[in-house]
């Protein structure tokens, strides 16, 4: 089945403790992307990949690492999370960049107290 | 970089009645423009989206419409029924526009019986 997986799906954490989020697509997409989702804000991307080993900013990186070392997977990391970063995160992939259809995983709901 | 914003935030409709979401965006080099829908607790997905090159599109019960010139573009949902429930984001990207995909801050719609 074709998918994009995210774990943890769930995670309280507390300020400055870092934490790697997982982020995996079995369909041999070109370009992936992270978004968090805040009411009343929409999605904002944080950080997209166009393949391996090339990565970028989206609008909102502040506090946030990336890595893309395989194709199929691109995880973000919070090596210092704050209260301001708890949000709910999707992972998304596409066959090509953003002018195809972005396959969502089904989201990762983080606490940071 | 560009700017989506989508109007209204909230929309009741009686079932049966049309509803349309408007957005508008500010970077007039993007040519790709698709519309997710998210119900609740759900992940986004992709309902239908329209390029730069075409001024309309039809997916049975939904359509899309993009003034290029104006930098607007809509989504309009004929015959709601209560499965329409949920809420929708248009976004805006692509070509000039780099690859970064912005999205609007969503629409809750409301269909009532």
């Amino acid at each position: 089945e074709a998918q994009v997986t995210q774990n943890p799906r769930y995670l309280i954490t507390v300020t400055g403790k870092k934490l790697t989020v997982t982020c995996s697509q079995n369909m041999n997409h070109e370009y992936m992307s992270w978004y968090r989702q805040d009411p009343g804000l929409g999605l904002r991307q944080i950080y997209y990949s166009m393949n391996v080993e090339v990565t970028d900013k989206g609008d909102v990186p502040e506090g946030y690492k990336v890595s893309r070392k395989e194709k199929r997977n691109f995880p973000l990391i919070l090596e210092s999370p704050s209260p301001n970063q708890t949000s709910l995160y999707f992972c998304a992939s596409s066959w090509r960049g953003v002018s195809y259809e972005q396959y969502f995983g089904p989201g990762t709901r983080l606490t940071v107290t | 970089g560009e700017n989506v914003e989508q109007h209204p935030s909230t929309l009741s409709v009686q079932e049966g009645d049309s509803a349309v979401i408007k957005c508008t965006y500010s970077d007039s080099a993007s040519n790709y423009f698709p519309w997710y829908k998210q119900e609740l607790g759900k992940r986004p997905q992709l309902i239908i989206d329209i390029r730069s090159n075409v001024g309309e599109k039809k997916d049975q019960r939904i359509a899309v419409t993009l003034n290029k010139t104006a930098k607007h573009f809509s989504l309009h949902i004929t015959e709601t029924q209560p499965e329409d429930s949920a809420v929708y984001f248009c976004a805006a990207g692509g070509a000039g526009g780099g690859n970064k995909l912005t999205f609007g801050t969503g629409t809750q719609l409301k269909v009532e019986l």
